[in-house]
């Protein structure tokens, strides 16, 4: 089974609005990181959190750990059109060595 | 920096025909992943390569899947005898050490 499991599974909002997506896991991590994915494309990296951080930016993301709840949470600050995609988190057991597994995305409409 | 190439973006075949993908890593990259991802999932690993060597294979389907990486850089995977169920995108994917990966566009099989 997929060890990251994101909530919702779709999410529509408005251009402006803030847009927060939920990931949780079910074993120990080193690192936990998000891609996005426009549609018919490859992902693309948008942020890594190692497992001793509690939060990171990244312009108009932040992204939250809390490995005692094995859950991480993105948050897109002020959303635009162009941030329409699937959110994807991936879970990672040592950076580098092991393949991440991945979540079955969010899929976010920016109306604009 | 060019990033991960692959083709072919698209074929389509007919069951039980054989279909072959190849990709081509970011330089310097040592290790490299296959990974599927069928219609509204998140990617799944099927292989994972250090330099020309398998790190982990586990979730391959070795009756009819295959894939090498000659001389630690290209790499082919080949699907044959192609079931339905294999219709999907073929994302290849490449990192360093920083634990972060880099992605293709992928190339999407449909099985008729």
């Amino acid at each position: 089974s997929q060890q990251g499991e994101e909530d919702p599974q779709a999410l529509s909002i408005q251009e402006g609005e803030n847009a927060t997506m939920n990931c949780s896991y079910k074993t120990s991590i080193n690192n936990l990181q998000w891609y996005r994915q426009n549609s018919g494309r490859g992902l693309v990296h948008l942020i890594l959190i190692r497992s001793n951080e509690r939060e990171k930016h990244s312009g108009r993301l932040r992204v939250t750990l809390d490995t005692s709840k094995k859950s991480s949470s993105l948050l897109i600050t002020a959303s635009r059109a162009a941030d329409t995609a699937s959110y994807f988190c991936a879970t990672g057991l040592d950076t580098g060595r092991r393949a991440l597994t991945f979540g079955s995305g969010t899929r976010l409409q920016v109306q604009p | 920096e060019a990033g991960v190439a692959q083709s072919p973006r698209y074929k389509i075949i007919e069951k039980r025909q054989s279909v072959a993908f190849w990709c081509n890593p970011i330089s310097g990259h040592a290790t490299l992943y296959w990974y599927q991802q069928i219609l509204g999932q998140g990617p799944k690993l099927l292989i994972q390569f250090q330099n020309n060597g398998v790190v982990d294979d586990s979730q391959l389907p070795k009756d009819r899947f295959s894939a090498e990486r000659l001389k630690g850089v290209d790499s082919t995977l080949k699907i044959q005898p192609a079931k339905l169920e294999d219709s999907a995108v073929y994302l290849c994917a490449s990192s360093s050490n920083t634990g972060e990966l880099f992605f293709g566009e992928g190339s999407r099989l449909t099985v008729l």
